[in-house]
Formats: structure tokens, C-alpha cells, sequence
């Protein structure tokens, strides 16, 4: 039962231009989205987070959208810069039993094109 | 530099044996958790600890276990029960300030393989 989904499992962006990364979730419990970038063989770093009672967080070059009815939230990179190539990771957050728990997506390579 | 440590980077053990990593963070976080990596898919939960000499199973906590004597501290034992351990192991720590979001950091990981 995947709770959060990223169906990507790719993306390759041109340089320069705008990259979209996608989650789906199941859960309307999660009270908060992220999301975090990873490199091959390092711990994942957080990016952007949004609360559930918003629909649009800025931070920079990264944004995050958040559509409530269609549980879906994406996150948009512009402009894409060679730095940026990673696997992000989708999360959503909910607090279970007094804690609070941290649900993944399976991730979506990203790959920006010189 | 405040941070989470994770050693070793890199763990080979032979079938049958226990094995420990290792997690130590200077961050004065009270919230402290083990996730699993596997190819192609998201980290899961294994297991997690708001309190020192306290803590709960995650979704995947069947072959390991873990102690929580020390704040800064979280091992995770890798025991022979564990039927498929080969995997990326990731340590991460939080605040528990009840307001909001507490964003969880993570350490740079160990990989561990079982030859």
C-alpha cells in the first residue's frame, strides 16, 4: 500500500529551462509535504516543505504546489542548473501515535542537460 | 560542526552474523530514526525514538533491532533474522518542538552488504 507515489522514476530537463517533479498521495491525515534531494551515497538534504493548509511555498529557484483535491503536489526547479541533477525524494508527514512519521515516495532521478 | 555520523560508509558481512551501525548526532535533537534504501524505491521506517531509553518499530523492524542509552546515540543491530539486509541505511534526527513541522536531517549513510 503506497501512501505517496512518484511515477516518474526519470527526467531529463535542458539546462536553463524548468524542471517538474510529481508526488501523489493517498493519506488526507498528512499535515505537511517536502521534499529532499539526494545524491548517490549521501543522506537526503531537505529542499522546500508546505503545510496541508497551504497551496504554494517559494523558496528561490524551488517551489512547491500543493493541489488538496487532487492530492497531488509537484515541485517546480527554474531555472535547472547542472547542480540540480539528483533523485529527489517526495515525503509526507503525519503525526501517528504522538510522533511524528515521515511517509517516502520511490523517488525521480532528475538529470539537467548541458 | 553539528551534524549526524554515521560509520562505517561501507559494511560487508557474511550470512549469519550480526552487525551494528553506528549513529551519532550533536545536534541536541530529542527524535532520533533508522530508514532502509532499497534500488528504486523510497526509505522506509525501521525503526524511531523520541526519548532516551525509549523507542517504537517502524514498518519494516522484523531482523534488527536498536537501544537508545545515550541522546546523542541510536545503534541499529542487523541480525541474522534479517532475510534480505543487503541495503542503504540511513540515520536521521529531529527536533520534537510539537509546533509544526520538525524537519528531519539525515547522516550521510553506511551501505551495507551481505556476501
Amino acid at each position: 500500500d503506497q501512501q505517496v507515489k512518484q511515477n516518474s522514476p526519470s527526467l531529463s530537463v535542458q539546462e536553463g529551462r524548468i524542471s517538474i517533479l510529481n508526488c501523489d498521495y493517498t493519506n488526507s491525515m498528512f499535515d505537511y509535504f517536502l521534499w529532499y534531494k539526494k545524491y548517490p551515497a549521501e543522506g537526503p538534504t531537505f529542499l522546500i516543505s508546505i503545510s496541508s493548509i497551504k497551496d504554494k511555498n517559494e523558496d528561490g529557484r524551488f517551489t512547491v504546489f500543493l493541489n488538496k483535491s487532487a492530492k497531488h503536489l509537484s515541485l517546480h526547479i527554474v531555472p535547472s542548473q547542472p547542480g540540480d541533477s539528483a533523485v529527489y525524494f517526495c515525503a509526507a508527514s503525519a503525526i501517528i501515535q504522538g510522533a511524528q512519521k515521515l511517509v517516502f515516495g520511490q523517488g525521480t532521478r532528475l538529470t539537467i542537460n548541458p | 560542526d553539528g551534524g549526524i555520523t554515521q560509520s562505517p560508509k561501507y559494511l560487508f558481512r557474511k550470512e549469519g552474523q550480526n552487525v551494528t551501525l553506528s549513529c551519532e548526532q550533536n545536534l541536541n535533537h530529542d527524535a532520533m530514526y533508522w530508514y532502509r534504501q532499497d534500488p528504486g524505491q523510497g526509505l522506509r521506517l525501521i525503526y524511531y525514538s523520541q526519548i532516551v531509553n525509549d523507542f517504537q518499530k517502524g514498518d519494516i523492524a522484523e531482523g534488527y533491532s536498536v537501544s537508545r542509552e545515550k541522546k546523542e546515540s541510536f545503534p541499529l543491530t542487523v541480525t541474522s533474522a534479517q532475510k534480505n539486509p543487503t541495503a542503504f541505511y540511513l540515520c536521521a534526527s529531529s527536533r520534537l518542538a510539537g509546533l509544526g513541522l520538525d524537519e528531519q536531517f539525515f547522516g550521510p549513510g553506511t551501505r551495507l552488504t551481505v556476501l
